[in-house]
């Protein structure tokens, strides 16, 4: 069964400072990965995805994402956060029909 | 709105009553799933299902019954419940088998008393 590792479970920053998020699977073969967000009270949203050629994946708001594959790591990274990007992220993969998360890291933006 | 729609948002139920959760998707897709939430967990897939048929049942407790009258509805039935199912219960929908991802509806915050 595919499993997926988010390294911090909570990280409290200040506006301005930069964002990696840590993400890794123990399925070997062929994945799609994905990242959500889910900000308070609200559904899950899709940050970006990643199925194949460029590792290097842009999404929305700013947070792109790089796919190592020697690593089995997707990781979630923001240059500069802003205070409305407190929310719980989490990191998924796709692989067997079946899409498994990780167990989330909340964010939380100082001003 | 995501074009998925969970109702009700907030359930209080007894250990000892029946209820029902439901979703409705609108995005012409033709999987659904249902997820259960725990603060501090990875999202728990419950049940899986492809054009209403389920394929998926994820060793869930028979206190929990889902059904799929058709591709765009999902129900998933309560009754004795026990304190610790108390979570947000999440459905999503996708296309295919969802290697596109999926959408998922804003939840059903279940509180058993």
């Amino acid at each position: 069964a595919q499993s997926v590792s988010q390294h911090n479970h909570h990280v409290i920053l200040s506006e301005a400072a930069s964002l990696e998020l840590g993400c890794n699977y123990s399925y070997g073969g062929t994945v799609n990965l994905f990242w959500y967000v889910q900000y308070p009270g609200q559904h899950l949203q899709l940050l970006l995805k990643y199925f194949s050629g460029d590792p290097l994946v842009k999404g929305i708001k700013g947070f792109e994402a790089e796919f190592i594959k020697s690593k089995f790591s997707f990781n979630l990274r923001k240059p500069s956060v802003q205070w409305s990007d407190t929310a719980e992220y989490f990191c998924a993969v796709f692989n067997d029909y079946k899409l498994s998360f990780g167990a989330g890291t909340t964010v939380t933006v100082r001003a | 709105e995501t074009g998925v729609t969970q109702t009700p948002r907030h359930l209080v139920m007894g250990m000892t009553n029946k209820k029902s959760l439901k979703c409705e998707q609108h995005l012409g897709h033709n999987a659904m799933y249902w997820y259960k939430q725990s603060a501090k967990k990875p999202l728990e897939l419950m049940f899986v299902y492809n054009f209403k048929e389920q394929t998926e049942n994820n060793s869930v407790p028979s206190r929990f019954s889902p059904e799929c009258p058709n591709s765009s509805h999902l129900f998933l039935h309560l009754h004795t419940l026990q304190p610790e199912d108390s979570a947000l219960y999440l459905c999503a929908s996708s296309y295919n088998r969802g290697q596109d991802g999926y959408t998922f509806g804003s939840g059903t915050r279940l509180t058993v008393v």
